[in-house]
């Protein structure tokens, strides 16, 4: 399986400023996703990470909000533009496709918590 | 109906006792089954696959019914350590049957009582 890491672990941040969140795998994976999980809920995809091109995102997430970058195979960054409370949350990266591992199976980084005041 | 519906729980059992996750699904397009283990502020994780022709791990067994879009899981002898949400995921199982997105039900907390 791989072995994935965040940075920041968690943050404060005040409303209208930005906060890049860091992926990174110990190994070349195929594919990697970013996921919100708000208080008490589940998760939630915000988008597919697209290695040298533009990520995917699902319905309700934008690229103006959720700038999110994958230059390699076993590194991406996603950014919370503008914050606002209601971003507060927990922002999870995955990956899936790497050696050893089928192509639908994910692994999670620890996440990070983001705290907007 | 939702994507992935899961039991609302919490669950409160002794240890020792047998408890049982339910499970259902909206696409029947849907492609893989899973269940991942979430522990208290931790990311999730997987805890087994499930196959159509049910699949066992120690004291966790999964069955998948796709006639019904169901799947469950089957914990015995529960320990303390058990303790944890339980959360169903199904991949494929959003529009357009996407064969990487992983869809994830509210999960199941599972407290196990000395």
């Amino acid at each position: 399986s791989a072995v994935i890491s965040q940075k920041p672990s968690r943050d404060i941040c005040q409303r209208g400023t930005s906060l890049t969140i860091q992926c990174q795998v110990d190994s070349q994976v195929t594919m990697m996703f970013w996921y919100r999980q708000q208080p008490g809920q589940s998760l939630t995809l915000i988008a597919t990470a697209n290695q040298g091109s533009e990520a995917t995102y699902e319905s309700g997430f934008v690229i103006d909000k959720f700038p999110i970058s994958r230059p390699n195979l076993t590194f991406s960054t996603l950014t919370v533009s503008n914050m606002s409370p209601e971003d507060s949350s927990i922002y999870l990266c995955s990956a899936t496709g790497g050696a050893g591992g089928g192509t639908d199976t994910q692994y999670f980084g620890p996440g990070t918590r983001l705290t907007v005041l | 109906r939702k994507e992935v519906e899961q039991d609302p729980g919490p669950f409160n059992v002794p240890e020792g006792a047998t408890v049982a996750f339910n499970c259902t699904y909206s696409n029947s397009a849907s492609q893989s089954f899973f269940w991942y283990r979430q522990d208290c502020r931790k990311e999730p994780k997987l805890l087994m696959s499930v196959y159509s022709s049910g699949n066992e791990d120690g004291r966790f067994t999964a069955q998948l019914n796709r006639a019904s879009q169901y799947i469950s899981l089957l914990i015995r002898d529960s320990k303390l350590s058990d303790s944890a949400t339980y959360l169903c995921v199904v991949n494929g199982a959003g529009s357009g049957g996407s064969n990487y997105k992983l869809t994830f039900g509210k999960g199941t907390l599972l407290t196990v009582n000395p």
